[in-house]
């Protein structure tokens, strides 16, 4: 499978600041998901990030708050502006593969998140 | 310490015995599901997916049930090992042709020597 690296693996940031999350496939790949993750918490989709377009949201998360990048087939990154000590939380992004001889279904990988912490 | 998973259910294994992580779904129209496993300060790892055609799908050490009268999904691991401790999830989708995952709320195993 694809190798995703994240970074900043881990931050701690003031309320009120901005945080941009990077990360980088090392093949090319269609889809990129932005995915946080909350103390205790189980996964929930932010976005899509598809190359050449707009992201598209999931309900409860909007643009202004959680802008993405995706420049090219291999990056993409994740903002979390006017950061609140709520959005303290790990963000995972995540690619996805077609898993040739094995099924005919995409599949998606994920990198080794962010940990953020907003005091 | 690490956060994710501080307030899952957890299953407490010994070391060697088979363990059986279960997982509800609610939305009949999904057809295919994937078991995750996140150990402590790592991104979810895939482990073995299935497609909603089939009941049961095996890997090496781990099998998926899937029982789509009930709505129920099982990840069993046979001779459990410490490597195994992690928390672990389900994940579906609700269209073969959508790659939105929507995951559960997980289980966190434990397995003492």
């Amino acid at each position: 499978s694809a190798v995703i690296s994240q970074k900043p693996s881990r931050d701690i940031c003031q309320r009120g600041t901005s945080l941009t999350i990077q990360c980088q496939v090392d093949s090319q790949v269609t889809m990129m998901f932005w995915y946080r993750q909350q103390p205790g918490q189980s996964l929930t989709l932010i976005a899509t990030a598809n190359q050449g377009s707009e992201a598209t949201y999931e309900s409860g998360f909007v643009i202004d708050k959680f802008p993405i990048s995706r420049p090219n087939l291999t990056f993409s990154t994740l903002t979390v502006s006017n950061m609140s000590p709520e959005d303290s939380s790990i963000y995972l992004c995540s690619v996805e593969e077609r898993r040739p001889g094995v099924s005919p279904r995409n599949t998606q990988y994920f990198g080794p998140g962010t940990r953020l912490t907003v005091l | 310490g690490e956060s994710v998973g501080l307030h899952l259910p957890t299953l407490s294994v010994q070391e060697g015995d088979n363990s059986i992580i279960n997982c509800a779904y609610s939305n009949s129209a999904s057809d295919y599901f994937i078991w995750y496993k996140q150990e402590s300060g790592k991104g979810p790892q895939f482990i073995i997916d299935i497609r909603s055609n089939m009941d049961k799908r095996q890997g090496q050490r781990v099998t998926v049930l899937l029982n789509k009268t009930v709505k129920h999904l099982s990840l069993q691991i046979a001779a459990t090992q410490p490597g195994d401790s992690a928390v672990y999830f389900c994940a579906e989708t609700l269209s073969y042709n959508t790659d939105k995952l929507i995951f559960g709320t997980g289980t966190r195993l434990q397995v003492f020597p």
